[in-house]
């Protein structure tokens, strides 16, 4: 069985623009989160999505949004971007929230880079 | 709001020896996990092992061990016989698995482990 899968996984974008990330969970997970992890951090938690209902948000701005697609898919658009947004972007899916899907699967993360 | 601390950035241990990683959490809450990640230079989080915190009896998952303190709130990472391949970022992490921010990962700033021949 497929992993969770990310794309793109390197880009680089200029300040002000926005950019899409794409993750894909394991087939039959509903729960999907992204992460965001700055180099020589530990990842932090930006949104999770269970059943394409936005279930719990981090402290991030407004202008990182995602959602879940009818297939268990999600997206995390971030808008105007700035340099502090150059990151590794962690997607991660389990079968549900809380405890009964209490093993999480990370893909290999969307590297971005804002110049 | 609960937090993860890992007080050491930098370890290293010889091939074949044991070393142990350091992690301690703050929570008010009874019913969480908590984990042990490990972070190749691939950046791809692989789950190391994972413990329970009603269950009294540490995890082990072969060379891995933790021990987990639950009133000390301590919950250190043991590898054994270290190997080569052994060397990477380690993450450790707490969960609640329940309230409204079940589900969601919460992790330590992470020591880098490096394994020497």
């Amino acid at each position: 069985d497929a992993g969770v899968t990310q794309s793109p996984t390197h880009l680089i974008k200029t300040r002000g623009q926005q950019v899409t990330l794409r993750c894909s969970p394991i087939s039959g997970h509903k729960s999907v989160s992204w992460y965001q992890q700055v180099l020589g951090q530990g990842p932090q938690f930006i949104f999770q999505y269970y059943e394409k209902e936005e279930r719990g948000r981090g402290n991030f701005p407004d202008r990182f949004s995602a959602r879940q697609f009818p297939n268990y898919s999600s997206e995390l658009n971030v808008n105007a971007l700035l340099l502090g947004d150059s990151a590794l972007y962690l997607c991660a899916s389990s079968l549900y929230r809380g405890r009964s899907g209490n093993t999480i699967y990370f893909g290999e993360g969307s590297w971005l880079t804002v110049v | 709001a609960q937090t993860v601390t890992q007080s050491q950035p930098e370890m290293s241990v010889q091939e074949a020896e044991t070393v142990t990683l350091s992690c301690t959490y703050d929570t008010s809450e009874s019913d969480y996990y908590l984990f042990w990640y490990k972070q190749p230079p691939s950046r791809q989080m692989i789950l190391v092992i994972r413990q329970e915190a009603y269950k009294q009896q540490n995890a082990t998952e072969n060379r891995f061990s933790v021990n987990f303190q639950k009133a000390a709130k301590s919950f250190s990472l043991k590898i054994s016989d270290s190997q080569l391949g052994d060397a990477a970022m380690y993450f450790c992490a707490y969960r609640n698995n329940y309230g409204g921010s079940q589900g969601n990962l919460i992790f330590g700033k992470g020591t880098k482990l490096s394994v020497k021949p």
